[in-house]
């Protein structure tokens, strides 16, 4: 597995788009980079996945950079229920341990 | 509905009482997972199972149990159950174990069960 790296919190106002960095530089041809995040009292919940292409589904868009050693979780428009850690990976799609790590604590604020 | 569950919530026991979390989904996983989660640790997976009858440790299986008699349900046992066990634990599935470059398996996890030992 990859090391991500991601910064400890941020900030967004609500209604405003987020971008979620994560250097994830020691990634092999292989390993899917992917995107998990955890609501106050939740179990994890599925974001967003994606190999080399840029990603978009009805939660978020995943912009992977072209030496995939970079990704950003991208909310268009961030709500209050958007408020969570977010957890950025990159492995092989084996089914195996998620290594979570820390993660992002997002603060939303109206 | 698509879920996983797990019972109980939230248990207080006292050291040596053995216990079973249960932990049950409904879309025909293959494989199963048992996490805890502590603060400043992150989650740590405990152990998995690929399919029926087949289980295998996760990083810190010391202290648990498994058992994958049925494909819907992984229970996870603590025979004696002691204070470092208390944690918030997390059960997941997804449709396979192994894929291949061209499939992902979505890891879908339950609500969490938190564990006091005294």
């Amino acid at each position: 597995d990859a090391k991500t790296t991601q910064p400890n919190s941020m900030e967004s106002n609500e209604e405003e788009p987020v971008h979620l960095p994560c250097n994830h530089s020691t990634i092999s041809g292989t390993d899917y980079i992917h995107w998990y995040r955890q609501l106050p009292s939740q179990g994890p919940e599925y974001v967003i996945h994606g190999l080399t292409s840029n990603v978009n589904n009805r939660m978020a868009s995943l912009a992977i950079a072209e030496d995939r050693k970079s990704s950003t979780l991208i909310l268009h428009r961030a709500t209050l229920r958007d408020a969570a850690v977010y957890y950025c990976m990159a492995n092989s799609n084996s089914g195996y341990a998620l290594n979570f790590g820390k993660g992002t604590s997002l603060l939303v604020t109206p | 509905e698509a879920q996983v569950t797990q019972n109980p919530r939230y248990l207080i026991t006292v050291t040596g009482k053995k216990l079973t979390v249960t932990c049950s989904q409904n879309m025909n996983h293959e494989y199963m997972s048992w996490y805890r989660q502590d603060p400043g640790l992150g989650l740590r997976q405990i152990y998995y199972s690929m399919n029926v009858e087949v289980t295998d440790k996760g990083d810190v299986p010391e202290g648990y149990k498994v058992s994958r008699k049925e494909k819907r349900n992984f229970p996870l046992i603590l025979e004696s159950p002691s204070p470092n066990q208390t944690s918030l634990y997390f059960c997941a599935s997804s449709l396979r174990g192994l894929a291949g470059a061209s499939s992902y398996n979505e890891q879908f996890f339950g609500p969490g069960t938190r564990l006091t030992v005294l």
